[in-house]
């Protein structure tokens, strides 16, 4: 596609349920991020990849979320037994080359 | 620690009127800077990007940012600001790896 896409731009959910946010990057880009925003705060920095390999995951925040990226293409990043304090915004970028990163609309997670 | 800083959490400028934002940094080597704009409902959108060379870097929309080594200062301006800049800004910085730190950023309004 045009651009980095993410789905579901909305999720409620409530607490102790597994939510699964999904990011489509440009074609092409080899790597891909995940950041978390929280309301007022700049994107924190959550993991990366280089197609399918998960180059760094010192962002995630604990082990009820993990990521994955199996064929180098579409990402999911997976949040176990969700917590209120895992409400933010998910947002997800891709890059070409190093240094430079396209971000996606967003997913505004909502945990009850 | 890295750290990026936008000391401004939000200003007030009127349509026409020249704009500055500041952004500063802690490192000691001197980092990839980049401005991102992020609309309502929108994804972060690249604005310019400083990785070496010409210090005055020029970006889309009309923004500049002047990198400043001896004060650790990537300030984005615009000489004129529209109706249709009202947004937020963020500042960010890349090092060695693959990582982003952005700032908590700026939100601008125009006022008629």
């Amino acid at each position: 596609g045009a651009g980095v896409s993410q789905s579901p731009r909305y999720k409620v959910t409530k607490r102790g349920q597994d939510v699964a946010l999904r990011c489509d990057p440009i074609s092409g880009h080899v790597s891909l991020y995940w950041y978390r925003q929280a309301l007022g705060q700049g994107p924190e920095f959550l993991t990366y990849f280089n197609y399918e390999a998960q180059q760094d995951k010192s962002g995630l925040p604990n082990d009820r979320f993990s990521a994955e990226r199996p064929e180098g293409s579409i990402s999911t990043l997976t949040i176990q037994r969700t917590e209120q304090r895992d409400s933010a915004m998910y947002r997800c970028a891709s890059s070409l080359r190093r240094h430079e990163q396209f971000f996606g609309p967003g997913t505004r997670l909502t945990v009850l | 620690a890295q750290s990026v800083t936008q000391p401004d959490i939000h200003i007030t400028v009127s349509e026409g009127a020249s704009l500055e934002l500041r952004c500063n940094y802690s490192y000691g080597a001197t980092p990839y800077l980049f401005w991102y704009v992020q609309s309502p409902g929108q994804g972060l959108q690249l604005l310019l990007k400083y990785f070496s060379g010409d210090t005055l870097v020029q970006g889309i929309k009309g923004f500049e940012a002047e990198f400043k080594r001896s004060q650790s200062s990537f300030n984005l301006r615009k000489p004129s600001v529209h109706w249709s800049d009202a947004a937020e800004y963020f500042c960010a910085v890349g090092y060695t790896g693959n990582q982003f730190y952005f700032g908590t950023g700026t939100s601008l309004t125009v006022i008629p």
